[in-house]
Parts: structure tokens; sequence; C-alpha cells
């Protein structure tokens, strides 16, 4: 079965610093969506991309978090200083597009992120 | 896209049918339903999802009612491994965008 691969799955850093998330979509996958869960807010859309160009990031807050997609293989999302707040599961899925059709989404199993 | 209503939280006893509800009564024409799980501590996963025919896959069956405002998911022989939150979500199919509601918790007891 393919799958979206996400590294590493679990973080536990210091606020201040720098993180990094990193997602695998799915070979041939042109859509990337970054996804954030909490208790409190569930999931929440941050991003997401097509053909590696960033469609939309307005839930994303702007001042620290950054999505690239360097190539077609790799989407990164950067959380840069990070605070206890950013503590949640960061998910990232990945889906086709044709035409006006959009596949249903697969999911990554998230990375965990801890920011003490 | 038009919003969903979900109970919040079902039981379902292991080997019976699980009917998970979902009311969308300010669906339009070309929103689709779609279901999606999220087993604890792994990403959602995609169920099933359809126009206004019922449509049935190796995981499970979703009867939209004719007016379109309310579909079940089935699940036909509910499995401990099936207990989950369970999101309904209305969207078009052009639309890139997938929003999460707060979902059905489902449980199911042996």
């Amino acid at each position: 079965d393919a799958r979206v691969t996400q590294t590493p799955r679990h973080k536990v850093t210091e606020m201040g610093q720098e993180v990094t998330m990193r997602c695998q979509p799915i070979l041939g996958h042109n859509t990337v969506f970054w996804y954030r869960q909490t208790m409190m807010q569930g999931l929440e859309l941050l991003a997401y991309f097509r053909n590696r160009a960033p469609l939309d990031d307005s839930g994303m807050p702007k001042d620290r978090f950054s999505a690239e997609m360097p190539d077609a293989t790799l989407a990164t999302l950067k959380i840069q200083p990070s605070e206890p707040r950013d503590s949640a599961v960061y998910f990232c899925a990945s889906g086709s597009r044709q035409g006006s059709y959009n596949s249903p989404l697969h999911f990554g199993n998230g990375t965990r992120l801890t920011v003490t | 896209d038009a919003k969903t209503t979900q109970p919040p939280s079902m039981d379902c006893a292991e080997g019976r049918a699980a009917n998970l509800p979902c009311n969308h009564s300010t669906i339009s024409g070309n929103e689709y339903v779609y279901w999606y799980r999220q087993i604890h501590s792994q990403g959602p996963q995609y169920i099933i999802h359809g126009l206004k025919n019922n449509e049935t896959n190796e995981m499970a069956s979703l009867i939209i009612t004719e007016d379109r405002k309310s579909s079940t998911l089935i699940l036909p022989h509910a499995t401990l491994r099936d207990t989950a939150v369970y999101y309904c979500i209305v969207k078009e199919t052009s639309g890139s965008r997938l929003t999460f509601g707060e979902g059905t918790q489902l449980t199911v007891n042996p």
C-alpha cells in the first residue's frame, strides 16, 4: 500500500528552537496538505500545495510558520521560533487532482510535537 | 462548504452493524458527502463518498436520503478495530479544502 510518510514521529524541543517536520507524499500525488490537531481545536488546515505551489496558507501563523515543497517528493513545515502553544500533532496529507476532480486524501500518521 | 451535524458518541456491539448518522441540511447540488475516520494515534483514513446514490465499498456502505439532507454510514459487521472518530464532511470534488468537524466517537464493545 502506498503511504504518506512523516518524520519525525515524535519531537520534543524547548521554546525558541527551530522545528522542521517532513512529509513524503504518495508518488504521483500533486496536492499536499498540512493539518494540525489539538484537543481544543480539533483538526485545522494550515496550508496546502498543488504541483508544489502554495495555494492557501491562511491557516498558518505567518510570523513563525513556513511551509515549502522543495521537490515533488518532499514537503516541509518549519516553526521558528517554536512556542509551547505549538504543541500538537501535525498531519500531512496528499491527494491527486485531475481536472476539477480531487481524489480523497491520504494522511500520514503525524508528527507529535511537544514544546516545553 | 455545507455544515454537518453528528452525534458526539455512539456505542455498538462487536459483530453488529454500526449506523452512523449525519445531517447536512444545507448541502448544495454539487457537494458530495465524504466519510473519514481516525483511529487513535493515527492519521484520518478515507472511507467512502457519494453524491446522491447509495455507495458501497469493502469498508462500508453510504446511504444518502433522497432529499440529500442526511446520510448514514453503515459498518455492516463492526469489529473492535473499528473503534474510532468518524467524520462526515460535505464538499465539492473540485474543492481542495477538507474541513473536519468534531465527528462521532464510535466505540465497539466486545
